[in-house]
């Protein structure tokens, strides 16, 4: 099984909300990502986790604040954020090399 | 320049025609290399990894060229279903990965 599951699949938030993305997986992977996609441009990494450790921020705005509870949840917070931020929100997770994606979350900021 | 390059296309290619495309990267120290296909509105999917000696799956060879920082996939018989995005991934070690801009394929029938 090479499943991801992220939650929601949609949301539109204000820019004064506070809200979470949700990802899980259950292949026993130790590594676990977010990237952002903007239409028509690839993946941008945003973070890693490895072990559950925060081991990679590409220099993302605190207003995305990552969460990892333990080794099968990933969890992105969003709070204050803006209209430029709207986007497709990709997680994906990996034992060694070969990131496994999940459907993303596709955010609109209002 | 950019980390990982792609020639954007779009490609467009009658059904049963070969295609290949080309992503060049910039750091001589990358790991590992992929290639992913992505549907419009879809996330990325894992086509094949990319190793120094080739390897083929099915319809699909993928080549490294260390040497002159290149991997190339060849699509043999295209089929209306292989039009996607073809992303070339870079691992740089320690989970730094870098995806190329994406080639867009439309396979016409």
């Amino acid at each position: 099984d090479t499943e991801v599951t992220q939650t929601p699949k949609h949301l539109v938030m204000g820019m004064t909300n506070k809200k979470s993305l949700k990802c899980e997986q259950h292949m026993g992977h130790r590594a676990m990502y977010w990237y952002k996609q903007k239409a028509k441009k690839p993946p941008e990494l945003m973070f890693v986790y490895s072990y559950e450790k925060l081991s990679i921020n590409e220099s993302v705005p605190s207003r995305f604040s990552p969460e990892c509870p333990n080794s099968s949840l990933l969890n992105l917070h969003l709070h204050a954020l803006q209209p430029e931020d709207s986007a497709l929100y990709l997680c994906a997770s990996s034992s060694r090399e070969t990131q496994y994606f999940g459907p993303g979350t596709r955010l609109l900021v209002l | 320049r950019k980390e990982v390059e792609q020639d954007p296309g779009p490609f467009n290619v009658p059904e049963g025609a070969t295609v290949a495309f080309n992503c060049t990267y910039s750091n001589s120290a990358s790991q590992s290399f992929f290639w992913y296909r992505q549907d419009c509105r879809k996330e990325p999917k894992l086509l094949m990894s990319v190793y120094s000696s080739g390897n083929e799956d099915g319809r699909f060879t993928a080549q490294l060229n260390r040497a002159s920082q290149y991997i190339s996939l060849l699509i043999r018989d295209s089929k209306l279903s292989d039009s996607a995005t073809y992303l070339c991934v870079v691992n740089r070690g320690y989970q730094k990965v870098t995806f190329g801009t994406g080639t867009k394929l439309q396979v016409i029938p």
